[in-house]
C-alpha cells in the first residue's frame, strides 16, 4: 500500500540553526501538507501547498518557514533559524484532491521529531 | 473560527468492553468530520469521515460514529474493544468551503487492558 515517508524520524539542531524537513509524498497525490504538534498540544495546521505554490497558511507559518517541491517526488519544509519553542513532531501529509467540493482522504507520514536545543 | 474539544484525555477500559470517545466541536459554519487513529511511532490514519447523508457513519476497525448537529458531537464508539485498539484518537474539522485544512482536538488515549 503507498504510504507518505518521512525523513530524518529525528532531527536535533541548535538554535539559530536551519533544518531541513524531507516528505515524499504518495506518488499521484496533488495536494500537500504540512501539520505540526508540539509535546502534549494539538496537532496544528502549518500549510497546505499545490501547483507549486502555498494555498493557505496559518499564523504559525511565518517567514521563518518555507515549503519546496524540488523535484517531482519530495515535498520539504525549512525553518530558517530555529528557535527552542519550534521542537515539535511535524507531520507531512498528502491527498489526492483537496478542494472542499472534491475531498479526499489526506495520508499521514510517520512524522519527524524536531528537537532545537 | 472552528474549535474542536476532546474532554477526556484519557479513556482505560477492560478488552472486550464497549467505548465511547467524546467529540464536540464548534463553527459557524457547515463542515466536514473526522476520526483520526494513532499507533505508536506510526503517523495519522482516518477511521471515518461525515460528509453528509445518514448521521451514523461506520470506519474501519469496527468503530463507528455518529453526527449530532443540535449538539455539535460526533463521538466515536466500539461495542467490544481489543488490545491492538490501544492508540491515541483525534478528531478533526475542516470547513466546506475551504481548502482542506484540518482542525484537531487535543486527543483521546485509549487504553485497553486485558
Amino acid at each position: 500500500e503507498p504510504e507518505v515517508t518521512q525523513t530524518p524520524s529525528h532531527q536535533v539542531t541548535q538554535m539559530g540553526q536551519e533544518v531541513i524537513l524531507r516528505c515524499v509524498p504518495i506518488s499521484n497525490h496533488l495536494y500537500f501538507y504540512w501539520y505540526r504538534q508540539i509535546l502534549g498540544q494539538k496537532v496544528e495546521f502549518l500549510v497546505s501547498f499545490y501547483n507549486n505554490e502555498i494555498s493557505e497558511k496559518s499564523e504559525i507559518f511565518d517567514d521563518q518557514f518555507s515549503v519546496e517541491r524540488p523535484d517531482g517526488s519530495n515535498f520539504t519544509l525549512k525553518i530558517r533559524s530555529t528557535k527552542l519553542e519550534d521542537s515539535a513532531m511535524y507531520f507531512c501529509a498528502s491527498s489526492e484532491a483537496g478542494l472542499a467540493g472534491n475531498l479526499d482522504e489526506q495520508y499521514f507520514g510517520p512524522g519527524t521529531r524536531l528537537t532545537v536545543t | 473560527a472552528q474549535s474542536v474539544t476532546q474532554l477526556d484525555s484519557q479513556v482505560p477500559v477492560f478488552e472486550e468492553a464497549p467505548v465511547e470517545l467524546r467529540c464536540n466541536y464548534s463553527s459557524s459554519v457547515s463542515v466536514y468530520l473526522f476520526w483520526y487513529v494513532q499507533y505508536p511511532n506510526q503517523g495519522l490514519q482516518l477511521l471515518l469521515k461525515y460528509l453528509s447523508g445518514s448521521t451514523l457513519v461506520k470506519g474501519i476497525n469496527g468503530f463507528e460514529a455518529e453526527f449530532n448537529k443540535s449538539q455539535t458531537s460526533f463521538h466515536l464508539r466500539k461495542p467490544s474493544v481489543h488490545i491492538s485498539d490501544t492508540a491515541e484518537y483525534f478528531c478533526a474539522v475542516t470547513r466546506r468551503d475551504s481548502s482542506y485544512k484540518l482542525i484537531f482536538g487535543s486527543g483521546t488515549r485509549l487504553l485497553v487492558r486485558p
